[in-house]
């Protein structure tokens, strides 16, 4: 159990449908970052939030947005949905910038997988 | 832009045996981390082993070890005595070590174990 959650584990929606993914990281990291896993494919990443702020952009379409709430969940917003964005959605945090530490791991939860009908 | 490359989509072992996965990357940075994560069919991103660039000596975690070749860009992981649990998708990453960035990943390969 690498500590962050995700919720829900599994989304099943319609095209043109709007939801909503949540991401709780790790107790103390600060930052966020989203990933996108297409069918057999690598990790695309999305975006990054650090302490409420976006930090860095991917990938994203704009029909997703994301935000970083006081408490540092996170929630990631898929609007006008297509089939393409059938996906495994992967949440993961990291901890505060350490100076040059080993780490900076990326710690990441157990993802949603979202399916566009 | 920072690219990571891995050129074998499919790879099998024997039981007990080693094999090695191939990572390449592009990069400008002097200083850097490496990833190798594994997903197994439960769809978790695991961390197998990290190595920083700074440093010449090779990562090893118990029957996981790299091949870190800081000028030819080459960051191969061997594992050795190779068990049914180790068949996964191997991803390579690549982040940059300055302040928390995102990872950048190959496209995987995926690894089946033989009895």
């Amino acid at each position: 159990d690498s500590g962050v959650t995700q919720t829900p584990k599994h989304l099943i929606t319609a095209t043109g449908q709007r939801v909503t993914l949540r991401c709780s990281p790790r107790s103390g990291d600060l930052s966020v970052y989203w990933y996108q896993q297409s069918l057999d494919q690598g990790l695309q990443f999305l975006i990054q939030y650090y302490n409420g702020e976006e930090r860095a952009k991917g990938n994203i379409l704009e029909r997703f947005s994301a935000q970083q709430f006081p408490d540092l969940h996170s929630e990631l917003n898929l609007s006008s949905l297509e089939l393409g964005d059938s996906a495994l959605y992967f949440c993961a945090s990291s901890a505060q910038w350490a100076g040059g530490q080993i780490g900076n791991e990326q710690f990441f939860g157990p993802g949603t997988r979202l399916t566009v009908l | 832009a920072q690219t990571v490359t891995q050129s074998q989509p499919e790879m099998s072992v024997q039981e007990a045996e080693t094999v090695t996965l191939s990572c390449t990357y592009d990069t400008s940075e002097s200083d850097y981390y490496l990833f190798w994560y594994k997903q197994p069919p439960s769809r978790q991103m695991i961390l197998v082993i990290r190595q920083e660039a700074y440093k010449q000596q090779n990562a090893t975690e118990n029957r996981f070890s790299v091949n870190f070749q800081k000028a030819a860009k080459s960051f191969s992981l061997k594992i050795s005595d190779s068990q049914l649990g180790d068949a996964a998708m191997y991803f390579c990453a690549y982040r940059t070590s300055s302040g928390n960035t995102p990872l950048v990943f190959g496209k995987g390969t995926r690894l089946s174990v033989i009895a």
